[in-house]
């Protein structure tokens, strides 16, 4: 079992539907970022987020952490083919030395034209 | 700045020979990790350097792993002797405490 859950794992949908990703944990964290990883490449940073109830949108991202800062939501608003990838959340759990993240497992999202 | 910069970003190689998985940081970021990534197991970290001091290895998976980081611009990740079941996406990172992660374009290992 994964320190951070996300769900679902594995996302297939049509071009112009909205979805949610999930990222939940029962251990609090000081921050909570989000990548998106493509084909062949590294992860890339999206968005941090670090007050409980904090909610950030970048265009059609919009992304939420949880009042209690143990878990967040990733909503994207009519996708685009060009949103396909591998989302990964990653947490800084309070307490950790340095600047040490735990991701979570993925949701790998697919866009169909 | 050019990000981070892994080499080789293929490498084929026979069960038992020594593998030689190259980073360059971004300059002024204190923090490096070497992470390793496959279907089945996600993204794992394997190490994690700070101001170029191991700081926790105990991702490592066998004595076969090994890693340094002789100075701020540079590290490696050694597999002495490899095997097939280290085939995988190895990805290096770095960043500058509190901020995100900056990864490399990865390394994909192939051992036949």
């Amino acid at each position: 079992t994964q320190l951070l859950e996300q769900s679902p794992q594995f996302l297939s949908i049509q071009e112009g539907e909205n979805l949610t990703v999930y990222c939940n944990s029962s251990s609090v964290f000081s921050s909570l970022q989000w990548y998106r990883q493509e084909p062949g490449e590294g992860p890339v940073l999206l968005v941090t987020v670090v007050t409980g109830g904090e909610v950030k949108k970048l265009k059609r991202l919009t992304f939420q952490f949880g009042d209690a800062r143990k878990d967040s939501s990733l909503h994207i608003t009519a996708a685009q083919p060009g949103d396909t990838g591998l989302y990964l959340c990653a947490g800084a759990l309070r307490g950790n030395a340095g600047n040490m993240l735990t991701f979570g497992g993925g949701t790998r999202l697919m866009v169909k034209p | 700045d050019a990000g981070v910069i892994q080499s080789p970003r293929h490498e084929v190689t026979e069960m038992g020979q020594e593998v030689t998985l190259r980073c360059k940081p971004i300059s002024g970021h204190n923090s490096l990790f070497w992470y390793r990534q496959t279907m089945m197991r996600g993204l794992e970290l394997l190490i994690y350097f700070n101001n170029n001091v191991p700081i926790d290895d105990s991702g490592m998976p066998e004595d076969r792993f090994s890693a340094k980081m002789p100075n701020a611009s540079f590290s490696t990740l050694k597999i002495q002797p490899s095997e097939p079941r280290d085939s995988a996406v190895y990805f290096c990172a770095s960043s500058s405490a509190p901020g995100g992660y900056t990864f490399g374009s990865g390394t994909r290992l192939t051992v036949v």
